[in-house]
């Protein structure tokens, strides 16, 4: 079983909420991935957790805020967002931080009003 | 040096017919070559890999073909069908800081397979 959950399916938020992203992974994998995807574009990469520890931030502004709750599940706070933050959200994960295989979720759409 | 550059953009075929999406990397530490099959509001999914010390790698219907000395790789669909009709990302992925590994995506190509 290679599936990666994410909830929930769309969001819709205005520029002062405050939301959350959440996906899980039952499969034992210890490295966990936030990626952003805007339309006809290819992934980009935003965190890495290695055994629930923050390991890669690329830049990402703080109005995001990953967490690592426990090895199965990540999650991405959202705070006073933008409209350019409208996206898809995707959640990936592998083996470890060194493993080849990384496996996605479907993704939150986000859109932020 | 760390892009990876996809063509072409898209691609439209005839059912039954063979789409060839070609990659081409500059960084020579890349050592996994990935690539998603992508549909419209899904994630990206694992279609298939290769390691850089094989030329080419079948799984069914796809085949990645692997030019180490040219730094090239492309994706053959057999036999293609209208549900392959996606966007295909190409990806290489070598150690980052440490012992991380990230994925450097290709720009993708939209497939479009007509019945």
């Amino acid at each position: 079983d290679t599936e990666v959950t994410q909830t929930p399916k769309h969001l819709v938020m205005g520029m002062t909420n405050k939301k959350s992203l959440k996906c899980e992974q039952h499969m034992g994998h210890r490295a966990m991935y936030w990626y952003k995807q805007k339309a006809k574009k290819p992934p980009e990469l935003m965190f890495v957790y290695s055994y629930e520890k923050l390991s890669i931030n690329e830049s990402v502004p703080s109005r995001f805020s990953p967490e690592c709750p426990n090895s199965s599940l990540l999650n991405l706070h959202l705070h006073a967002l933008q409209p350019e933050d409208s996206a898809l959200y995707l959640c990936a994960s592998s083996q470890r931080i060194g493993g080849y295989e990384q496996y996605f979720g479907p993704g939150t759409r986000l859109t932020v009003t | 040096q760390q892009q990876v550059k996809q063509s072409p953009q898209s691609l439209i075929v005839q059912k039954g017919g063979i789409p060839i999406i070609n990659c081409a990397y500059e960084n020579t530490a890349f050592d996994y070559f990935p690539w998603y099959q992508q549909f419209p509001g899904k994630g990206p999914a694992l279609l298939i890999a290769i390691r850089p010390d094989v030329s080419e790698k079948k799984e069914g219907r796809f085949t990645i073909s692997f030019n180490k000395s040219a730094k090239q790789f492309s994706l053959h669909i057999m036999d293609s069908q209208p549900g392959d009709s996606a966007t295909y990302f190409c990806a290489a992925s070598g150690r980052a800081s440490g012992s991380a590994r990230q994925l450097t995506f290709g720009s993708g190509t939209q497939l479009t397979v007509l019945p």
